[in-house]
């Protein structure tokens, strides 16, 4: 079975702070994404990447980075984190279909 | 464009009706993929199934069956003899294909409710 393992189920930070959110997969999948999910606005693509040390944007990267020094593991960076950056925070590996991590609820104070 | 529409918000139903989420898209690609997924109250998102352009039977899996229709764009989702373990909000997604990988383009999700 592939697995997703997202660092932290629950995390508080307080705005301005530089937020990551950690990845890992273990099914050298070279695709891996992150999303956010937000109620009304469903799953929304943040970036991706197909190979390590490569990425796309999304359709919502504003305010975000990402890292993928690994082919195992992709990170996503708030730079500084912003109350409307609240959500949760979805990663995924591909090998179609996507599969999922247990995703992380941020909380930004 | 492309689009995956659920157009239902919330289904509720008590425990061994029958139900049936709806999934419409739109693409104009010729090959493409469709996918449901679950998504229970832990949050975590589970697939379900694949089913690509090219292959219209329709899929039984225990008390799971898809019902996919290229004429209709649907590719409805039925669970039979619903359990209260069935509550979870269920995502239908349809791939585009970009570039070196795909990017999934999801509705926005059924909240199902199953009463004892």
């Amino acid at each position: 079975d592939v697995k997703v393992t997202q660092s932290s189920r629950y995390l508080v930070k307080r705005t301005g702070e530089k937020v990551f959110l950690e990845c890992v997969q273990d099914m050298d999948h070279e695709n891996m994404f992150w999303y956010r999910q937000d109620p009304g606005l469903g799953l929304r693509l943040i970036y991706f990447s197909y190979d390590v040390k490569m990425k796309e944007k999304g359709d919502i990267p504003e305010g975000y980075s990402v890292s993928r020094e690994k082919k195992e593991r992709f990170s996503l960076i708030l730079e500084s984190a912003s109350t409307n950056q609240t959500s949760m925070y979805l990663c995924a590996s591909s090998n179609r279909p996507q599969h999922f991590g247990d995703g992380t609820r941020l909380s930004i104070l | 464009a492309q689009k995956v529409t659920q157009a239902q918000t919330e289904i509720s139903v008590v425990e061994k009706e029958d139900v049936t989420l709806d999934c419409v898209y739109e693409t104009r690609d010729t090959t493409y993929y469709l996918f449901w997924y679950k998504q229970p109250p832990s949050g975590e998102l589970v697939f379900l199934i694949r089913r690509n352009s090219f292959d219209e039977q329709n899929e039984i899996s225990g008390r799971y069956s898809w019902n996919f229709q290229k004429s209709t764009s649907s590719f409805n989702f039925t669970i039979t003899a619903s359990q209260v373990v069935d509550s979870a909000v269920y995502f239908c997604a349809l791939t585009l294909l970009w570039g070196n990988t795909d990017k999934l383009i999801f509705g926005t999700g059924t909240r199902l409710q199953v009463f004892p």
